[in-house]
């Protein structure tokens, strides 16, 4: 167990519609980054919040968008969705990503399915 | 740019037998990290070791073992008398010191150990 907590677990929708999936890091962790798996693509970083503030973006979708809490944990919002959108999407966090040597801990992730 | 090759797409062996997973980066940056993470069938990314740039020391854990050669960009990961417990999809990582703090991940090597 990693310590990052990520829900729901599996998530089925239909095309059009809009999810919200939720990370929360480890206990002392400032930072979460979110990664989408697909069969296609592979892992790819989609976007980094650190202490609330959003510092990177990665291959991220207009359509999508996250933002970071005061109590850190993290939301990535998928909207006007795709059948192409379906992947397991990774929440990971570190504790300070302006330390250098940080190690991302993943989450077990959340399975979308867009019907 | 960043890139991780796992040439490897997939490997059988059967259990006891030593198997190497191979992994080649690309990167500008003088100072990175190397990363492995294990995707067991359930789906989580599991942390399995990082290595730094600057720390071309090989490293043991158990069954597991780590070659960095800066020489040839290369992060093998040897695993001895390998189990059934071991199969899983394994991914190769790679982390700059400049940029963005994301994660570039290889195409996974999937491996199947055999009773």
């Amino acid at each position: 167990d990693s310590g990052v907590t990520q829900t729901p677990k599996h998530l089925i929708t239909a095309t059009g519609q809009r999810v919200t999936l939720r990370c929360s890091p480890r206990s002392g962790d400032l930072s979460v980054y979110w990664y989408q798996q697909s069969l296609d693509q592979g892992l790819q970083f989609l976007i980094q919040y650190y202490n609330g503030e959003e510092r990177a973006k990665g291959n991220i979708l207009e359509r999508f968008s996250a933002q970071q809490f005061p109590d850190l944990h993290s939301e990535l919002n998928l909207s006007s969705l795709e059948l192409g959108d379906s992947a397991l999407y990774f929440c990971a966090s570190s504790v300070d990503e302006l330390v250098g040597t940080d190690t991302q801990y993943f989450g077990p992730g959340t399975r979308l399915t867009v019907l | 740019a960043q890139k991780v090759t796992q040439a490897q797409t997939e490997i059988s062996v059967v259990e006891k037998e030593d198997v190497t997973l191979d992994c080649v980066y690309e990167t500008r940056d003088t100072t990175y990290y190397l990363f492995w993470y294990k995707q067991p069938p359930s789906g989580e990314l599991v942390f399995l070791i990082r290595r730094n740039s600057f720390d071309e020391q090989n490293e043991i854990s158990g069954r597991y073992s780590w070659n960095f050669q800066k020489s040839t960009s290369s992060f093998n990961f040897t695993i001895t008398a390998s189990q059934v417990v071991d199969s899983a999809v394994y991914f190769c990582a790679l982390l700059g010191d400049t940029g963005r703090r994301a994660l570039t991940f290889g195409s996974g090597t999937r491996l199947q150990v055999q009773p």
